[in-house]
């Protein structure tokens, strides 16, 4: 049972460049998270997705963007890397239906640098 | 909006004695959920504890365990019998239980274990 897989693990995008941050979980969780923790910071979300074709904005959406075309994917793309956006990003999944106060599982992270 | 405020940004403990990390949050819902997260130099989130607000009991799981004042907004974790493994980086989160599906992390606290 692989969990949340992230990938990839490492990446360094020049100013401008674009890319897409890829997560797939194979536990049928609906919910689905991505967060970024700057260092010494916590997590701050990005965008959620309470299940296939449902996105929404979290605390800072801004330069993302999300798309949920399976329950088991949801990758988050960046357009226009700034060196704003250097972090490390993760993926979260969690189960519904009766099961609110199930926890988050959480991927292993992307640590992204933008140069 | 909810708030999580982790004030000690660094703690340390001697192998196999107990420490206690704090933590508070600001709400005016009645019902939600908080959590305590694990990150090791992995990176990776773990799930330590967790409590339902509408639940009196502390929440206990082997080592850790919580001191839920819901009156204060207070959710401290103890961990007793403190082990080399347990270092890492400590984040509350809080959940609520109905309307968005956010959770809001703390800053974390770094706990040092000394052997």
């Amino acid at each position: 049972n692989a969990g949340v897989t992230q990938t990839p693990k490492f990446r360094i995008l020049k100013i401008g460049q674009s890319m897409t941050l890829q997560c797939t979980q194979d536990m049928n969780h609906n919910y689905m998270y991505w967060y970024r923790q700057d260092p010494g910071m916590g997590l701050k979300l990005i965008y959620y997705s309470v299940g296939a074709g449902i996105t929404d904005k979290g605390e800072v959406p801004n330069g993302y963007n999300v798309s949920r075309s399976t329950t088991e994917d949801f990758p988050l793309r960046l357009e226009l890397a700034a060196p704003s956006q250097t972090s490390v990003y993760f993926c979260a999944s969690r189960r519904t239906g009766g099961y609110s106060n199930q926890p988050q599982h959480f991927g292993d992270g992307t640590r992204l640098s933008i140069l | 909006a909810q708030t999580v405020t982790q004030s000690q940004p660094e703690m340390s403990v001697q192998e196999a004695e107990t420490v206690t990390l704090s933590c508070t949050y600001d709400t005016s819902e009645s019902d939600y959920y908080l959590f305590w997260y694990k990150q090791p130099p992995s990176r990776q989130m773990i799930l330590v504890i967790r409590q339902e607000a509408y639940k009196q009991q502390n929440a206990t799981e082997n080592r850790f365990s919580v001191n839920f004042q819901k009156a204060a907004k207070s959710f401290s974790l103890k961990i007793s019998d403190s082990q080399l493994g347990d270092a890492a980086m400590y984040f509350c989160a809080y959940r609520s239980v109905s309307g968005t599906y956010k959770y809001i992390f703390g800053t974390g606290t770094r706990l040092k274990v000394l052997a």
